[in-house]
């Protein structure tokens, strides 16, 4: 089976543009999670989605969206981008209790 | 305070040495505890999976866990230098599939 893919892997933005990341997550997994991970703060949990609807929602600001499709493929949107936001975004799709990870993809805001 | 604290390291060890990483948190409610290897410029790769307290062993590593401490280990025998990476401990509570991570710890093994 192929494991999560995650694209782009790399992005620049400008501050207060948006961005829109995409997540495959593995043949037969119907749920997926989406972490922030940077230098200070490591991987935060952001949301997850399990068949199209969201289940969970980390501590972050209206600005981080997601929303996931009947395929389970998912999306992640951040608005109004602050320079805070770069990071790497790694998306996670569930099989019972393990979650597997994609590559993830890495965000720089200029 | 983090629910969960986990040194970061860097840790620098000779090849062959057995290693010994931590985590200790603070969440009674946490029961299923994970350790993940992170290579540079990739995504975390489960290494460990435990449920509640105990020991559990796979190859070269061993995961502990001592709820009643609730503090949680990893240990590498014979270390190489392909376990050079950053290792990181996560968990959740029952039911819940919120991992919250430590850190992450940046293990570099000698030659």
């Amino acid at each position: 089976k192929a494991g999560v893919t995650q694209t782009p892997r790399y992005l620049i933005k400008t501050r207060g543009q948006q961005v829109t990341l995409s997540c495959s997550p593995i043949s037969g997994h119907r749920s997926v999670s989406w972490y922030q991970q940077t230098p200070g703060q490591g991987l935060q949990f952001l949301f997850e989605y399990f068949s199209e609807t969201q289940r969970n929602k980390g501590n972050f600001p209206g600005r981080f969206s997601g929303r996931q499709f009947s395929n389970s493929r998912s999306e992640m949107n951040v608005s109004t981008l602050e320079l805070g936001d770069s990071a790497l975004y790694l998306c996670a799709s569930r099989d019972g209790d393990i979650q597997y990870f994609g590559a993830g993809t890495r965000l720089s805001v200029l | 305070q983090k629910e969960v604290e986990q040194d970061p390291g860097p840790l620098s060890v000779p090849e062959g040495a057995i290693v010994s990483l931590n985590c200790t948190y603070s969440n009674s409610a946490f029961q299923y505890f994970m350790w993940y290897r992170q290579y540079s410029r990739k995504g975390p790769e489960l290494l460990m999976y435990t449920y509640s307290s105990g020991n559990k062993e796979d190859g070269r590593f061993t995961a502990q866990v001592d709820k009643s401490s609730k503090y949680i280990s990893l240990f590498i025998r014979d270390s190489q230098p392909s376990d050079s990476a950053t290792y990181l401990c996560a968990m959740r509570g029952q039911g819940a599939q919120k991992l919250v991570f430590g850190q992450g710890t940046r293990l570099t093994i000698n030659p």
